[in-house]
């Protein structure tokens, strides 16, 4: 049982080059979210998805885009790299419950830096 | 949009000192959840509160739920070093999927 598992761990990009980083689960969660994370910003919630065939938007999700073709993969698309887009990237995982729990599961993070 | 709030951003402990942590929300949520990261790892989730004035203890760390469900905050009693890292506070909306995360409070703690 894995978990969260993202790839790849780091990642540099030049200015409008695109990219894909992956995620996939292996608990069998309907959530699935992607979060960026900068200093002093705390975690800021870009994608997110309650099933497959199903996304929408969170609160950053200007240059990203993201498809739920199966329960386990949540890909988050990098469409045309920009150094405001260096950051920590996580993807976390969750059972939907009556109660919207959404209790996360992270995975270990992609740093990706755009010169 | 719903906006989470966490004060104070930093926190230096002295080691076996006390210290509160605060957690506010603008609007109401359907619950509250902790979570911890260690530098250079990922958030892990510590605790859940979901009724209106719930209290919840781990060891050392007591958390509670505002009566309104807008605020939470998290104790922690006799800081040792292992409780070095940076709590996050998150929240769905009453009415939603969306788990926004507050800000953080960075604890560095002195031996």
């Amino acid at each position: 049982n894995a978990g969260v598992t993202q790839t790849p761990k780091f990642q540099v990009l030049k200015t409008g080059q695109s990219m894909t980083l992956q995620c996939a689960q292996d608990m069998n969660h309907e959530y699935m979210s992607w979060y960026r994370q900068d200093p002093g910003m705390g975690l800021r919630l870009i994608h997110y998805s309650v099933g497959a065939g199903i996304t929408d938007q969170g609160e950053v999700p200007n240059g990203y885009n993201v498809s739920r073709s199966t329960t386990e993969d949540f890909p988050l698309r990098l469409l045309s790299a920009a150094p405001s887009q260096t950051s920590v990237y996580f993807c976390a995982s969750s059972y939907a419950t009556p109660s919207g729990a959404n209790v996360l599961t992270f995975g270990a993070g992609s740093r990706l830096t755009v010169l | 949009g719903q906006q989470v709030m966490q004060i104070p951003q930093y926190q230096h402990v002295q080691e076996g000192e006390d210290f509160t942590t605060y957690c506010n929300s603008s609007t109401t949520l359907s619950n509250i959840q902790w979570y911890k990261q260690r530098p250079g790892g990922h958030p892990v989730f510590l605790i859940q509160l979901v009724k209106s004035g719930e209290v919840k203890k781990q060891k050392r760390l007591t958390f509670q739920f505002g009566e309104a469900k807008k605020n939470s905050s998290l104790h922690i009693t006799a800081t040792q070093t292992t409780d070095v890292g940076t709590y996050f506070c998150a929240g769905p909306p009453a009415a939603g999927n969306k788990l926004t995360f507050g800000g953080g409070t960075r604890v560095l703690v002195k031996p």
